[in-house]
């Protein structure tokens, strides 16, 4: 079955700092994979996803993503935090093939320190 | 922006009675999805519906949720005799198109807390 890991429930960083959040995916047939995320008492909100296309995928607020199929990861990077990415962020796929249900990962909890 | 939204935001309930969740889904959309987070765990897929049917369901799903469109725009999730367990963070989504990597937009989610 398809599972999806990230590294660490808890990350912190300085403002200014580079943003890593590190995950990874089991599967055998490259899934379509995506980051959301959440900030307090809101829904999910689209980051960025990556869809078989171009292997480093820009998404929102200056976030990118890359694919690395010999890694089975899709780490999200942002070069420089700022205080307003404080919020949960989850990676999660969609297997090919099986519909759109949306399998995640643990989830990140981002803060960002002045 | 379109967006979906969910009610009641926090429905407390007392264990064994029925619940219905509500939620809108964007209107142009067609496949729809509730999601749940136990508080502390990962966000988990219960069920996705499209053209008035169950497409696909988790091993939560069983015979006390139900879920149903019951008139072009609401999309609610009956969990019939809740249980402790139940407690947790529901999500509705909606998206345009399904297994194509289409996102899913999500509501803010309604807390339900079974006592």
């Amino acid at each position: 079955a398809q599972s999806v890991t990230q590294l660490g429930s808890h990350v912190s960083v300085s403002e200014g700092a580079l943003v890593l959040l590190r995950c990874n995916y089991s599967s055998s047939v490259p899934p379509y994979l995506f980051w959301y995320v959440q900030y307090p008492n809101q829904g999910l909100q689209l980051l960025l996803k990556y869809t078989s296309a171009a292997t480093l995928v820009k998404g929102i607020n200056g976030f990118e993503a890359e694919f690395k199929k010999s890694e089975t990861s899709f780490h999200l990077t942002k070069p420089s935090a700022h205080m307003s990415d404080a919020a949960e962020y989850f990676c999660a796929v969609t297997p090919n093939n099986q519909g759109g249900k949306l399998i995640f990962g643990q989830g990140t909890e981002l803060s960002v320190k002045p | 922006e379109p967006e979906v939204t969910q009610t009641p935001s926090h429905q407390v309930t007392q264990m064994g009675q029925e619940v219905i969740l509500r939620c809108v889904p964007i209107s142009n959309h067609l496949y729809f999805y509730w999601y749940r987070q136990i508080l502390g765990q990962k966000v988990e897929f219960l069920v996705s519906f499209y053209n008035n049917e169950i497409s696909e369901k988790s091993e939560i799903f069983d015979d006390q949720f139900s879920v149903e469109r019951p008139d072009g725009s609401n999309f609610t999730l009956k969990i019939r005799s809740t249980k402790l367990e139940d407690s947790a963070m529901y999500f509705c989504a909606s998206s345009l198109n399904s297994g194509t990597g289409d996102e899913q937009f999500f509501g803010p989610g309604t807390r339900l807390t079974v006592l």
